[in-house]
């Protein structure tokens, strides 16, 4: 059963500091996996998507890197400003019982202090 | 032009009615979704349809019932509302392949008073 955890749960920095949000997945066999932003009241945004066969993408100051082999991704964010404050969500795509299917983890809620 | 629009954007109702919950996407996708995300910000799977046929029916309660009219479409109908009904729905959509990424709509509020 593939199960998504994000550590920290909730992170507080200072503005201007570069920062890393962490997820992890118990089963290695994905399709790819995904991070998504997700502002209060507001819906999902997709940031950045890696394919199983990649090790890193990047979108300006956001880098995404994957570890397959040890069930591993990060989401580092370069010069944290304000505006990125809203809960970091990953999923991880997978094909089980005849489907594709998305698995999420709880999120990291992300505050920037001015 | 937003690529998948869900309406209403807030739905409050009393409990043991019936409302749905409209959901449309013009990306042309082969698969649309609903996810209900819990007081925990969990998001878990509802119903998943590929060209108009359901594939994935997780064990939701059978007031749930999603309606899909045609590919752009996937609607949510939910009869005789309960309390724990309350939470966020969101609908998705993605391309029938699974390299891709998933499109999400902004989420329907839904509480049940």
């Amino acid at each position: 059963k593939q199960e998504v955890t994000q550590i920290p749960a909730a992170l507080s920095v200072p503005e201007g500091e570069n920062l890393v949000l962490n997820c992890s997945f118990t089963d290695s066999a994905i399709y790819n996996l995904q991070w998504f932003r997700q502002d209060p009241g507001k819906g999902l945004t997709s940031l950045l998507l890696i394919q199983s066969s990649q090790r890193e993408q990047t979108s300006g100051r956001l880098n995404a890197s994957l570890d397959k082999s040890s069930g591993r991704s990060t989401l580092y964010i370069a010069a944290s400003q304000p505006g990125d404050s809203a809960t970091y969500l990953c999923a991880v795509r997978r094909f089980a019982d005849s489907n594709y299917q998305l698995i999420w983890g709880a999120g990291t809620k992300l505050i920037i202090k001015p | 032009d937003t690529a998948v629009s869900q309406t209403p954007k807030y739905l409050v109702t009393q409990m043991g009615n019936d409302k749905s919950i409209k959901c449309e996407q013009n990306l042309g996708h082969d698969t649309m979704y609903w996810y209900k995300q819990d007081s925990k910000k969990f998001l878990k799977i509802m119903f998943s349809y590929n060209n108009k046929e359901l594939i994935i029916n997780e064990t939701v309660p059978n007031r749930f019932s999603p309606k899909s009219p045609d590919k752009a479409h996937l609607n949510l109908h939910i009869n005789s509302l309960e309390l724990g009904d309350s939470a966020v729905y969101f609908c998705a959509s993605s391309p029938g392949t699974p390299n891709t990424e998933a499109f999400f709509g902004q989420g329907t509020r839904l509480t049940v008073v």
